[in-house]
C-alpha cells in the first residue's frame, strides 16, 4: 500500500462548489503539507502543519483551507471554487524525529483538480 | 530574484552521457537541498539530498554543494532514457517554521 495517499485521484467542477481533497498517510509522520503545482510556477505551498493542533499558512492560502482530523490526515478545502484554482495539487509529509531540521518531503501520488 | 532558481530547459543529452543539471538559491541561511525527479502526470520523488559542501554521490547521482557560491547541481552519470524527466531543486529555507522553496524544474530528455 502507498505510504501517502489522495483522494480524489481526479476532480471535475464547477465555479462556486465547495470542494475537498483529502490525503491520509501511514508513513507516521508528524508534518503535512499541502501544495500546488501550476505549468511554469513549480510548487507552491498552501498550508503545512506540524502537529494535530498547529496550522500555518503558506505562501498562496487565499482561497483554500485545511483541516488536521488526526495526525495521519489532512484535508483541503477550497470553500468556493474558480477557474484559476485549476492545478495539480500535492499533499506531502516529512518527520522532525528521523530528519530533524533537514525536512525531507515525502509526496502523494496527487489530484488534479479542474475548476470549469 | 527568484529564492531558487534553475534552468528550465529543456536540456537534452545523449545515452550514456553525463547530464549537469544546476540550482542556485538566495538564502545564504539555507541548510538542506533536495532533488526531486518527476515524471509526466507523477509526483516528485525524492531522489538525492545533500546537508554539507562538496560531493554526495548515490549510484549513478551525484549531488555537489557549495555553499559560498549558493550553488547545488546534480549529475546524472551514464544517463538512460528512463532519467528523462523534470528535476527539480529544493531548499530548506528556515524562517523560523521550515519548509522546502522549489525552483520550478529542469527538464531533461535522454535521447536514445
Amino acid at each position: 500500500d502507498a505510504d501517502v495517499t489522495q483522494t480524489p485521484r481526479n476532480r471535475i467542477t464547477k465555479t462556486g462548489k465547495r470542494i475537498m481533497l483529502e490525503c491520509s498517510q501511514t508513513k507516521g509522520h508528524d508534518r503535512m503539507y499541502w501544495y500546488r503545482q501550476d505549468p511554469g510556477l513549480g510548487l507552491r505551498l498552501i498550508y503545512y502543519s506540524f502537529d494535530v493542533k498547529d496550522i500555518n499558512k503558506g505562501e498562496i492560502s487565499d482561497g483554500y483551507s485545511v483541516s488536521r482530523q488526526a495526525q495521519a490526515k489532512f484535508s483541503l478545502s477550497l470553500e468556493s471554487a474558480i477557474p484559476n484554482q485549476t492545478a495539480l495539487y500535492f499533499c506531502a509529509t516529512s518527520d522532525a524525529a528521523t530528519s530533524g531540521g533537514n525536512n525531507e518531503q515525502f509526496f502523494g501520488p496527487g489530484t488534479r483538480l479542474t475548476v470549469l | 530574484q527568484k529564492e531558487v532558481e534553475q534552468n528550465s530547459g529543456p536540456l537534452s543529452v545523449p545515452e550514456g552521457a553525463i547530464a549537469s543539471l544546476n540550482c542556485t538559491y538566495s538564502d545564504r541561511g539555507s541548510q538542506s537541498f533536495f532533488w526531486y525527479r518527476q515524471y509526466s502526470g507523477k509526483s516528485p520523488e525524492l531522489i538525492m539530498s545533500i546537508y554539507s559542501n562538496g560531493d554526495k554521490e548515490d549510484g549513478r547521482f551525484t549531488a555537489q554543494l557549495n555553499k559560498a557560491s549558493q550553488y547545488v547541481s546534480l549529475l546524472i552519470r551514464d544517463s538512460q532514457p528512463s532519467d528523462s524527466a523534470t528535476y527539480l531543486c529544493a531548499v530548506n529555507t528556515n524562517f523560523g517554521n521550515e519548509k522546502l522553496t522549489f525552483g520550478t524544474g529542469t527538464r531533461l530528455t535522454i535521447i536514445p
